[in-house]
């Protein structure tokens, strides 16, 4: 139990364009999804919080009109890099916690986003 | 906010041999100390995790140790093997506000388990 769908893995686009990234929960509802960036040989920096049907919740420096978050169902995160230029390059990864555990974070396996 | 530190880095055994990583958190509100394992180009995977009112938790090979005095928690793993060898992250929960809980990882330890 507690699968984490996250796609794509990958996608390649270039500068200028938008890019949505969706993570699912498979088995189970998550109110909570948290987004993750992290760069090569590094940890992982805490993007946002997600919860179902409200605003997200963002870190200190993260854009939130660069990176939209929608969780519109008990199942379903968006993230959508906008305007993506060749800094935003990088392995994002999602995570969602289930009700009853609301500590617990199971990942996806990230999309790593290369722009051009 | 929550710190974590972990270490090594780095760590190379023989296959067969015990690897322990060791982490410290600054906040003691910290309630709950996941361990995650990394793949590269994969996401994290949970291998173990204990809670602040538990000293030691054990999983086959895989055992985690907490002192909350000293703030600090460890990963052990005992008779690794080569399909160990991967990135470890430690991480920290705090509450966060409303029912959301926040994890403070570690910046990882890249272990190799030569054959």
């Amino acid at each position: 139990g507690a699968v984490v769908s996250q796609h794509p893995s990958r996608v390649i686009c270039k500068s200028g364009t938008s890019v949505k990234i969706e993570c699912r929960s498979l088995d189970f509802q998550a109110t909570t999804m948290f987004w993750y960036r992290q760069f090569p040989k590094k940890s992982l920096m805490l993007m946002a919080t997600s919860n179902e049907g409200s605003k997200a919740t963002y870190e200190q420096g993260v854009e939130k009109d660069k990176f939209l978050i929608n969780h519109a169902s008990l199942t379903l995160s968006t993230l959508t890099v906008t305007s993506a230029h060749p800094e935003d390059s990088s392995f994002y990864i999602c995570s969602a916690t289930t009700i009853l555990a609301k500590n617990i974070q199971y990942f996806g396996a990230g999309t790593r986003l290369s722009v051009l | 906010g929550e710190n974590v530190e972990q270490h090594p880095s780095t760590l190379s055994v023989q296959e067969g041999d015990s690897a322990v990583i060791k982490c410290t958190y600054s906040d003691s509100a910290s309630n709950y100390f996941p361990w995650y394992k990394q793949e590269l180009g994969k996401g994290p995977q949970l291998i173990i995790d204990i809670r602040s009112n538990v000293g030691e938790k054990k999983d086959q090979r895989i055992a985690v140790t907490l002192n909350k005095t000293a703030k600090h928690f460890s990963l052990h793993i005992t008779e690794t093997q080569p399909e160990d060898s991967a990135v470890y992250f430690c991480a920290a929960s705090l509450y966060s506000g409303g029912s959301n809980y926040k994890l403070t990882f570690g910046k990882g330890t890249l272990l190799t388990v030569n054959p």
